[in-house]
């Protein structure tokens, strides 16, 4: 079965330096790699995905993230951190063709982006 | 346009009752999935309909669960007998269609007590 591991529980950053929120994850066959956003009293937003193609991927609010398969990382990264990008950060993994509707989710990093 | 939406917001029950969680997807969405969220862990996948069919159940803890799309839109999940251990917050997300690379959107959740 796929697993995502995210090691940090917190990452705490100075507003105008760049982030990095870390994510693993094992998979049997191929991944389809995602981040989500959680606001406080808010449903999760998506940020981005990776399922195939270019390695760097880039989406909402400025967010990128690198697809590295022989690392099995998906790292969330961001040139220059905001206070507003404080929240819960969620990676999930989806196992294809094996595993397709079990969207496996890791623990989630709360980041803190300090003025 | 509308997002997921899902109701109630809070629902306090004691135990051994019977409770029902309702979500309202995107109009147009034809995936519909249920998660359950604990403190300080990510969403779990509880069960999957494409349409009005459940096409994958095997998240649901067991056989007090159970979750119906009679119209393939609107979803009920239901928890019969509950225990102070299905105390969460219970996510809804759609997305437009079975493929497994589709982001799904996700509902504010339904944080559910049991006393």
């Amino acid at each position: 079965a796929q697993s995502v591991a995210q090691p940090e529980d917190q990452v705490n950053v100075a507003e105008g330096n760049p982030l990095t929120v870390k994510c693993t994850y094992s998979v049997s066959g191929n991944p389809y790699l995602f981040w989500y956003v959680q606001y406080p009293n808010r449903g999760l937003q998506f940020l981005l995905k990776y399922i195939t193609g270019d390695n760097l991927v880039k989406g909402s609010y400025g967010f990128e993230a690198e697809f590295n398969k022989s690392q099995t990382s998906f790292h969330l990264k961001k040139p220059s951190a905001l206070v507003s990008d404080s929240a819960l950060y969620f990676c999930a993994v989806r196992d294809v063709p094996y595993n397709n509707n079990d969207m496996r989710f890791g623990a989630g990093t709360r980041l803190t982006v300090k003025p | 346009g509308a997002g997921v939406s899902q109701t109630p917001s809070n629902k306090v029950t004691e135990k051994g009752k019977y409770v029902e969680l309702r979500c309202d997807p995107i109009s147009g969405h034809t995936a519909l999935y249920w998660y359950r969220q604990s403190l300080g862990q990510g969403p779990e996948f509880l069960i999957y309909f494409q349409g009005t069919g459940a096409a994958d159940d095997s998240g649901l803890p067991n056989d007090r669960f159970f979750a119906v799309r009679p119209e393939g839109s609107v979803s009920t999940l239901k928890i019969q007998r509950t225990e102070r251990g299905d105390s969460a917050v219970y996510l809804c997300a759609s997305s437009k269609g079975a493929s497994d690379s589709y982001e799904q959107y996700f509902g504010p959740g339904t944080r559910l007590t049991v006393t």
